[in-house]
């Protein structure tokens, strides 16, 4: 079955950048598109931006260009979103998830990223 | 970007019927999807293009509407209902509803 494992919760610095994963199993990554979710806890789901696997084209949220890059590596079916300059507007539960026709049915568990010094 | 309205929070009793409701600020075709979110977990996908029932889910949930306004319908409200649900279009980019919070007397 899909499954879209997400890396555990990160607390880093301002200023600092992270990078956040994403292992699929149980489909084929690498003709597949990847969307990334921020959601703040008790808030609404904001979505970052979308990454397809075969040649690593992305769209994003202009709210967060210069924010988030978003990359693939197509031999380990994983798909990775660096977030930069980070502050405290930036603490938040990141989701990402396989993107079919503009509805997601798979999401990852969510990774929550805490900025502080 | 196109704005998504939901009211903030409902409360029903077991057994009866529930609509949440969603209006967007500018015309989404039928490309309005629904999703319920526990606390400390990722959403899940109850319902996409408005009517259609996502795989897995219990036929206790339905979905209407086309155009601005849309309603999730649960009928008969189960305890394990407790949940945020959240609608999302995606005819303009993908935007995401403030959530309705639905408590159970």
């Amino acid at each position: 079955q899909v499954k879209l494992q997400q890396s555990g919760a990160e607390l880093v610095k301002p200023g600092a950048s992270v990078k956040l994963s994403c292992k699929t199993s149980g489909y084929t990554f690498s003709t597949s598109y990847m969307s990334w979710f921020k959601q703040i806890p008790g808030q609404s789901i904001e979505w970052i931006g979308m990454i397809y696997a075969g040649d690593g084209g992305t769209g994003y949220n202009q709210k967060f260009k210069g924010k988030a890059t978003l990359t693939v590596d197509t031999s380990s079916s994983t798909a990775y979103m660096d977030l930069s300059s980070l502050t405290t507007e930036d603490s938040a539960v990141y989701f990402c998830a396989r993107t079919g026709h503009g509805w997601f049915a798979y999401w990852g568990q969510g990774t929550l990223v805490t900025v502080s010094s | 970007d196109t704005v998504l309205t939901q009211s903030p929070a409902l409360a029903v009793s077991p057994g009866e019927r529930v609509s949440i409701s969603c209006r967007a600020s500018e015309g989404v075709n039928s490309y309005m999807h629904w999703y319920q979110q526990k606390p400390g977990q990722q959403p899940k996908l109850l319902i996409y293009k408005a009517s259609n029932l996502a795989s897995g889910v219990p036929a206790r949930f339905s979905g209407s509407g086309s155009g601005t306004d849309f309603t999730l319908t649960i009928d008969p409200v189960e305890a394990d209902d407790t949940a945020t649900y959240f609608c999302q279009q995606s005819w303009n980019e993908w935007t995401f509803g403030g959530g309705t919070k639905l408590e159970l007397k």
